[in-house]
């Protein structure tokens, strides 16, 4: 059962123009949401962050929106610049009870920014 | 501090033979957890410590996988009787709260390879 999917494998932007990526989830349960971006050869790194009880939250060129009726979030990169290249990773935090704040990964989304 | 800290970076064994991996996490981070990531997908929640107690672990973790944390600090992971299914990319992060707002610290993980 997969809790939280990034239906889109790829997305190729052109340097300077918007990066959007999408991520959708299931479990209601789940009280924040993680964007990582991941490098070959790497570790995650942590991006951005946003709590279930906000619709949007914004650190540079990085903003996350949720839109907790839909269970969808996503990611805006403006401008996207070709360092932005690599794989994006969202995840889902329950913070609550039993789930002792494990992450669950979407598939991850590959971008490729063009100069 | 320079983060969370994995060893080693690349281990190519025999189907058969045991393998060790360690994680030296953030050194104010009680929460530790270990990931496993496969070609294509996202990471995989194997096994959470805070401080020694190992306090969850993934049905993904067979009875061959063993993790611990002495004196909550680094942790280890070990494979018994490795298949070449356990082929994979293993990542350790830790965390300070198990809240969504610190973003969890990502090693640079082990990459497996059973031959």
């Amino acid at each position: 059962d997969q809790q939280v999917k990034q239906n889109s494998p790829s997305l190729s932007v052109q340097e300077g123009r918007i990066s959007i990526l999408n991520c959708d989830y299931t479990n209601s349960m789940f009280d924040y949401f993680l964007w990582y971006k991941k490098y070959p050869a790497e570790g995650p790194t942590f991006l951005i962050s946003i709590s279930s009880i906000k619709d949007k939250n914004e650190d540079g060129r990085f903003t996350v929106f949720l839109n907790k009726s839909a269970k969808h979030l996503s990611l805006h990169i403006v401008p996207s610049q070709p360092g932005d290249s690599a794989v994006y990773f969202c995840a889902a935090l329950d913070a609550g009870g039993t789930s002792y704040g494990k992450l669950t990964f979407g598939q991850g989304t590959i971008l490729t920014v063009h100069p | 501090d320079t983060g969370v800290s994995q060893d080693p970076r690349h281990k190519i064994t025999k189907r058969g033979q045991n393998v060790t991996f360690r994680c030296d996490p953030i050194s104010e981070h009680n929460r530790l957890y270990w990931y496993r990531q496969t070609l294509g997908q996202g990471p995989e929640f194997l096994t959470y410590f805070q401080n020694e107690a190992q306090l969850e672990k993934s049905r993904l973790l067979s009875d061959r996988f063993s993790a611990e944390r002495p004196k909550g600090s680094f942790s280890t992971l070990e494979i018994q009787r490795t298949e070449q299914g356990d082929s994979a990319m293993y990542l350790c992060a830790s965390s300070l709260s198990g809240q969504g707002e610190d973003g969890y610290t990502f090693g640079s993980g082990t990459r497996l390879t059973v031959v």
